[in-house]
């Protein structure tokens, strides 16, 4: 299957700097990808939909400014926490699918810890 | 507004077990379901991936179903092993809404040796 790598794995920052996280697919083109957050013992919330080459789509009660989507290449979207405060501490995890209605597929994970 | 719904939450069962695991959802058209299993800490490694026109989905020890007039699918294990236990997720691909996959919250899965 397709091969989809996210970095770094993990972090840890102090409260009020930018965290900056990478999702790259390694052996496709990745016309969409999407970003979700995972709270402990919780599921994947969609954050936003990014198409190349256009801005991210969010979803509602999520601040665009304060997470900024970067999908310039058909292989490199970036995830960027603005400002991190302790409670964007979570599991952030990308896919990445070919477009349309076609497979996801998923990112290992970036877990982030805002001191 | 589609909504996924797993259960149970939570599940503890002797190794060797065959169980089931279940998932619903309110709109019933659907692209795609799929059955998603994930370790602690870790992403998501997917099992099982059911076209709206099929019935069901085998790998291995698993089979899954998928009744979409009901709105339901199911997840069966069988002859568990405690290698299974990790959390697994159902999501759906919604029609009409860019390829968006919407998550249930999982079903918690414990096998005791």
């Amino acid at each position: 299957g397709a091969v989809v790598s996210q970095h770094p794995s993990w972090v840890i920052c102090k409260s009020g700097t930018s965290v900056k996280i990478e999702c790259r697919s390694l052996d496709f083109q990745a016309t969409t990808m999407f970003w979700y957050r995972q709270f402990p013992k919780q599921s994947l919330m969609l954050m936003a939909t990014s198409n190349e080459g256009s801005k991210a789509t969010y979803e509602q009660g999520v601040e665009k400014d304060k997470f900024l989507i970067n999908h310039a290449s058909l292989t490199l979207s970036t995830l960027t926490v603005t400002s991190a405060h302790p409670e964007d501490s979570s599991f952030y995890i990308c896919s990445a699918s070919s477009g349309g209605l076609e497979t996801q597929y998923f990112g290992p994970g970036t877990r982030l810890l805002v001191l | 507004k589609q909504e996924v719904t797993q259960i149970p939450a939570a599940l503890s069962v002797p190794e060797g077990e065959n169980l089931v695991l279940n998932c619903s959802f309110t709109d019933s058209a659907i692209y795609n379901l799929q059955w998603f299993r994930q370790d602690p800490g870790k992403g998501l490694t997917s099992l099982l991936l059911i076209q709206s026109s099929q019935r069901e989905q085998t790998s291995g020890r698993l089979n899954a179903s998928l009744d979409k007039s009901s709105g339901r699918s199911t997840l069966y294990i069988a002859a568990s092993q405690p290698g299974d236990s990790a959390t697994y997720l159902c999501a759906v691909t919604a029609y009409n809404q860019g390829g968006k996959l919407i998550f249930g919250q999982g079903t918690e899965l414990s096998v005791k040796p």
